[in-house]
């Protein structure tokens, strides 16, 4: 039968559009929180992280919003281009720890 | 800069079977990790490297997964026997220290498993 981790989370856009992709965490003491993108047939890349004493966080056409009252992350992406069309993993920290956990992945489409 | 690299890029093998992965890391990057990715998931850390210790092996199957980093730069992972289950992407990444903060992870394109 399937498995139910091959039915990965996934967002369909028009090019142009903005994307939000939502991520949710369990560990409170999670502090740290990295996005990372991952084309077919490669390694994930660093987009943005953002520590816990921050909600906001800013980079080139990508926005990082954390919510710790409800253990809620996301990242908006701005005119999203096809080269975006990929998986987007969140990861966390747990606090202390040098592991790196990450989540289980939204699979991002952008139509022409 | 050039990337982390991994080789093989695919491997197929039958079940009960050895195999090995290299990794050679960013020039400099004294932290050295493996994950594995089973298909639809997230990376899962395997083991953790500072220059040639292991700072982390909690979540690697030591019966059947052994990983070395002679000299503190290359890294090799090897699987003896292999199981189905072990069908899976396996990264190799590297950051400059153990800095969280200050040393994005930079992940090789990694290897393809599949047991037959």
């Amino acid at each position: 039968g399937e498995s139910v981790g091959l039915h990965l989370p996934t967002l369909s856009v028009q090019e142009g559009d903005n994307s939000i992709i939502n991520c949710a965490y369990s560990n409170s003491a999670s502090d740290y929180f990295i996005w990372y993108k991952q084309e077919s047939g490669k390694g994930p890349q660093f987009i943005i992280d953002i520590r816990s004493n921050m909600d906001k966080r800013q980079g080139q056409r990508v926005t990082v919003l954390l919510n710790k009252t409800v253990k809620h992350l996301s990242l908006q992406i701005a005119a999203t281009q096809p080269g975006d069309s990929a998986v987007y993993f969140c990861a966390e920290n747990r606090g202390g720890s040098e592991k790196l956990v990450f989540g289980k992945g939204t699979k991002l489409t952008v139509n022409p | 800069e050039a990337g982390v690299a991994q080789s093989p890029r695919y491997k197929i093998i039958e079940k009960r079977q050895s195999v090995a992965f290299w990794c050679n890391p960013i020039s400099g990057h004294a932290t050295l990790y493996w994950y594995q990715q089973i298909l639809g998931q997230g990376p899962k850390l395997l083991i953790q490297f500072q220059n040639n210790g292991v700072v982390d092996d909690s979540q690697l199957p030591k019966d059947r997964f052994s990983a070395e980093r002679l000299k503190g730069v290359d890294s090799t992972l090897k699987i003896q026997p292999a199981k189905l289950e072990d069908s899976a992407v396996y990264l190799c990444a590297s950051s400059l220290d153990q800095d969280r903060y200050n040393s994005p992870l930079h992940f090789g394109n990694g290897t393809r498993l599949t047991v037959t």
